[in-house]
């Protein structure tokens, strides 16, 4: 089926640092979402990418849809301790049938945050 | 609005035991799918259903079984609980289809153990 290499796995960063992280695929996606994981929680959606090249905000966020539709990165800038989590990169293709497909993730990257 | 509703939030199973975890989601959503979540292994989709009384088999099915008698409620049962089936559990649905304008909403989780 189809993957997503998510890069880095995890990182260890200094509160106020900003840090990127990455996905790509073999795959075309029409949309590219980013989640975050709480500790003992389940993920919820950050960010969601509808077109090919859109950047998009969300506070301190900004993720964009890679032009050639097969990546996206999630750029968190002067972090703070409460970013601490696992951050999920997801995929979704067209179907077949032009219905969307299931959404694909990503293996998470931990994000550790020291104040 | 609850959202997706996941219970129970814990557990402990003796191996070859039995039980149902539940998934509830108020908000008239057509796909429900059951995730499990392992250090390392990112989220693997367990099963699926797009619809009540559809149902599919996602990356991981083995030990596992599902109905979706209603739109609202999606259980996973597990037959005969095996140690290898130590995981936490997500329940997440989707509206429309698939994958939806905003993506997936997640429960809080189950975190199983089985001993």
């Amino acid at each position: 089926g189809q993957q997503l290499n998510q890069s880095p796995q995890s990182m260890f960063i200094q509160e106020g640092e900003d840090v990127s992280m990455n996905c790509t695929s073999s795959s075309i996606f029409n949309t590219w979402l980013w989640y975050k994981q709480d500790p003992g929680e389940g993920p919820v959606l950050l960010i969601a990418l509808y077109k090919a090249g859109e950047l998009t905000s969300n506070g301190r966020l900004t993720a964009q849809f890679g032009i050639t539709r097969k990546d996206s990165f999630l750029n968190i800038s002067a972090s703070i301790p409460s970013d601490v989590g696992i951050y999920f990169c997801a995929g979704q293709a067209l179907g077949f049938q032009g219905g969307s497909e299931k959404l694909v993730f990503g293996k998470g990257m931990k994000l550790t945050v020291n104040p | 609005n609850a959202g997706v509703t996941q219970t129970p939030k814990f557990q402990v199973l003796k191996t070859g035991q039995s039980m149902t975890l539940q998934c509830a989601q108020d908000m008239n959503h057509e796909y429900m799918s059951w995730y499990r979540q392992d250090p390392g292994m990112g989220l693997r989709l367990i099963h699926y259903s797009v619809g009540a009384g559809i149902t599919d088999q996602g990356e991981v099915p083995n030990g596992y079984n599902v109905s979706r008698s209603t739109t609202e409620d999606f259980p996973l049962r597990l037959l005969s609980a095996a140690p290898s089936q130590t995981s936490v559990y997500f329940c997440a649905s989707s509206y429309p289809g698939t994958g939806g304008i905003d993506g997936y909403t997640f429960g809080s989780g189950t975190r199983l153990t089985v001993v």
